[in-house]
């Protein structure tokens, strides 16, 4: 089966302008994460959708952070302004749980995006 | 807040070895725990799920404990090869039902 695709695979920015990322996640999965993760540190959970809803955005920064899942299947990701500290890979990540325990699955990984804010 | 704990400092073993990873937690005990690898690059891939009524899990040269009473998950790769060597991942849901991941243990095998 296809996997979970992202692009970008690598972005260069300098800070104060906007990114944007997209995710395709395999078909069928309900859940759908985004996760930020700084090199040398483990993946740090963003945003959290269940189908086109979001169940947890409690680590997004939304004063520059958004996130939308239209119709309950690709997803983008967007910074604006980006910040020097924003250099990081942000992973996508699908799953196939349902119903509202929906972290209690197994998550397939894209590649990521690299992102170098200068 | 739940914390995990890895030993940030690689791992280096000998072809043939068995490598041992740590994974420690600092509240409450998880409904299971998760493990995954990471190559450079890529991103997660999972390998094994534990859950908390389990003491131990297998998978091929892959073993996984649990241990509540410890707070902690250790994970064995026996027979370990050079195509092992990656980072390791331990993960586990919070108290608001998120799935957080420690740091990671660089694995590093050598011939």
């Amino acid at each position: 089966e296809a996997g979970v695709a992202q692009s970008p695979r690598y972005k260069i920015i300098e800070k104060r302008q906007s990114v944007a990322f997209w995710c395709n996640p395999i078909s069928g999965h309900a859940t759908l994460y985004w996760y930020q993760q700084i090199l040398g540190q483990g993946p740090k959970l963003l945003i959290q959708f269940q189908n086109n809803g979001v169940v947890d955005d409690s680590q997004l920064p939304k004063d520059r952070f958004s996130a939308e899942r239209l119709k309950g299947v690709d997803s983008t990701l967007k910074i604006q302004p980006a910040k020097l500290e924003d250099s990081a890979v942000y992973l996508c990540a699908s799953s196939l749980a349902h119903g509202t325990s929906a972290t209690n699955e197994k998550l397939f990984f894209g590649s990521g995006t690299q992102l170098s804010v200068l | 807040s739940q914390k995990i704990e890895q030993n940030s400092e690689a791992l280096n073993i000998q072809e043939g070895k068995t490598a041992t990873l740590t994974c420690n937690y600092t509240n409450y005990s998880p409904a299971y725990l998760q493990w995954y690898r990471q190559d450079p690059g890529r991103g997660p891939v999972f390998l094994l799920l534990i859950r908390e009524n389990e003491k131990e899990k297998r998978k091929e040269r892959l073993k996984v404990t649990f241990d509540t009473t410890l707070k902690q998950s250790l994970f064995h790769i026996t027979a370990s090869q050079p195509a092992d060597s990656a980072t390791y991942l331990c993960a586990l849901l919070d108290n608001t039902d998120k799935l957080i991941f420690g740091t990671g243990t660089r694995l590093q095998v050598f011939p």
